[in-house]
């Protein structure tokens, strides 16, 4: 599976939009960008999923470059509840048992 | 709720004592797996299992023993563990993990172990 690097951290003020990047340079054409946020010593929550097209649900948007070799994740209004560690993850259904394998991801902090 | 319910939430126990974690999952997966969170490290994956079958064995030493008698339970048995074991232990099942397509998990709350 591709590996992906993420910021450690980030800071976002309440209200407005927190923009979080993912550098997966060496991702197959087969390999999926998923996202999950862990809120501290909780179970990680899955937020959204793509592989080609941009993807927008109830929680956040996902922005997928033309290469596929970055996102960005975003959360269009951010509440202080945001506050998580951010996974970005990449595999493939048709490698690797399509595993997900957890980095260290980023710290997001939304600040009143 | 997440549909998939872990208990205990937290467990003690002693280096020669012998427990269980236990995961139900109602959501008619039948992919179910074991990740460990230590302090400020990132989640390894344990143990997979699809359709009660193990797929996954990720060199986990042989004091945790997982068991899926169905698609719907997993248990982790612990036994003679080690300080170093105490961790966040994380339950998550998703559709198959063998499937095409994306693989989307649904994570528990976990299970805080200390061992002392």
């Amino acid at each position: 599976d591709a590996k992906t690097t993420q910021p450690t951290s980030m800071d976002c003020a309440e209200g407005r939009a927190a923009n979080l990047p993912c550098n997966h340079s060496t991702i197959s054409g087969n390999e999926y960008v998923y996202w999950y946020r862990q809120i501290h010593s909780q179970g990680p929550q899955y937020i959204i999923h793509g592989l080609k097209n941009n993807e927008t649900n109830e929680m956040a948007s996902l922005i997928i470059t033309e290469d596929r070799k970055s996102s960005t994740l975003i959360l269009p209004h951010a509440t202080l509840r945001d506050t998580a560690v951010y996974y970005c993850i990449v595999s493939d259904p048709n490698n690797a048992g399509n595993m997900l394998t957890f980095g260290g991801g980023t710290r997001l902090m939304v600040k009143p | 709720e997440t549909g998939v319910t872990q208990t205990p939430r937290h467990l003690v126990m002693g280096m020669t004592n012998k427990k269980s974690l236990k995961c139900e999952q109602h959501l008619g997966h039948n992919a179910m797996y074991w990740y460990k969170q230590s302090a400020k490290k990132p989640l390894e994956l344990m143990f997979v299992y699809n359709f009660k079958e193990q797929t996954e064995n990720n060199s986990v030493p042989s004091r945790f023993s997982p068991e899926c008698p169905n698609s719907s339970h997993l248990f982790l048995h612990l036994h003679t563990l080690q300080p170093e074991d105490s961790a966040l232990y994380l339950c998550a099942s998703s559709q198959s993990q063998l499937a095409s397509g994306a693989n989307v998990l649904t994570f528990g709350a976990g299970s805080r172990l200390t061992v002392l």
